[in-house]
């Protein structure tokens, strides 16, 4: 059983279009992220739930909004997309809150044309 | 906020050899983590640290938090094809509500065999 996976693998879309990206873990954690990584391999938080509440947002623009329906999944659904959108999401999750071990998904690889 | 400067950036060395890759901050951490990305796949943890001076082995890998709590170094020994990938360093944020990771630029190893 994979321990935190994520929907699409893939996803190729046009700018101005509005996608999502779902996210499941079955690890029983509390605490789930999303990740982005650039062309550089830099990998940068976005978005922090714990308990299905939203802990961190780190400056991400007001398109992208994450939603917990539960602790067990975080979705990640951007309106008006970009150019700049385009890159490799990672969905991760942790035990609980603070705990720096955190577990990362396969990654959706998003391109805007 | 706090950076990670992970060096080297690329590593290209034949199979057998050993390597060593270090990680440093502007700050002091109270972790230090070693992530491994696969091409294509999600980063998945090698080795954490929590205490300062700590050496921790997994199988041919070999981590040390520094002393100065500024720095951690991971070594690998007799590398072999399938070490191929990005290394990265991480550690958390100096603690009140806004926990996050932060992640080095990656250290990206090509074995020749």
């Amino acid at each position: 059983d994979t321990a935190v996976s994520q929907t699409p693998k893939y996803l190729v879309t046009q700018m101005g279009n509005d996608k999502s990206i779902k996210c499941e873990q079955n690890l029983g954690h509390d605490t789930m992220y999303w990740y982005k990584q650039d062309s550089k391999k830099f990998l940068k938080i976005m978005f922090s739930y714990n308990n299905k509440e939203l802990i961190i947002n780190e400056t991400v623009p007001n398109r992208f909004s994450p939603k917990s329906p539960d602790k067990a999944h975080l979705n990640l659904h951007i309106n008006s997309l970009e150019l700049g959108d385009s890159a490799v999401y990672f969905c991760a999750s942790s035990q609980d809150w603070g705990n720096n071990e955190q577990f990362f998904g396969p990654g959706t690889r998003l391109t805007v044309l | 906020g706090q950076q990670l400067n992970q060096s080297p950036q690329s590593m290209f060395i034949q199979e057998g050899e050993d390597v060593s890759m270090n990680c440093t901050s502007s700050s002091i951490f109270n972790t230090w983590l070693w992530y491994k990305q696969d091409p294509g796949e999600g980063p998945v943890l090698l080795i954490a640290l929590y205490k300062a001076g700590e050496l921790t082995s997994n199988g041919r890998l070999t981590a040390q938090f520094g002393i100065t709590r500024k720095d951690s170094f991971l070594n690998i020994s007799a590398s072999i094809p399938s070490d191929v990938g990005i290394y990265f360093c991480a550690g958390p944020n100096s603690g009140g509500s806004n926990y996050k990771l932060t992640f080095g630029k990656g250290t990206l190893l090509t074995v020749n065999p």
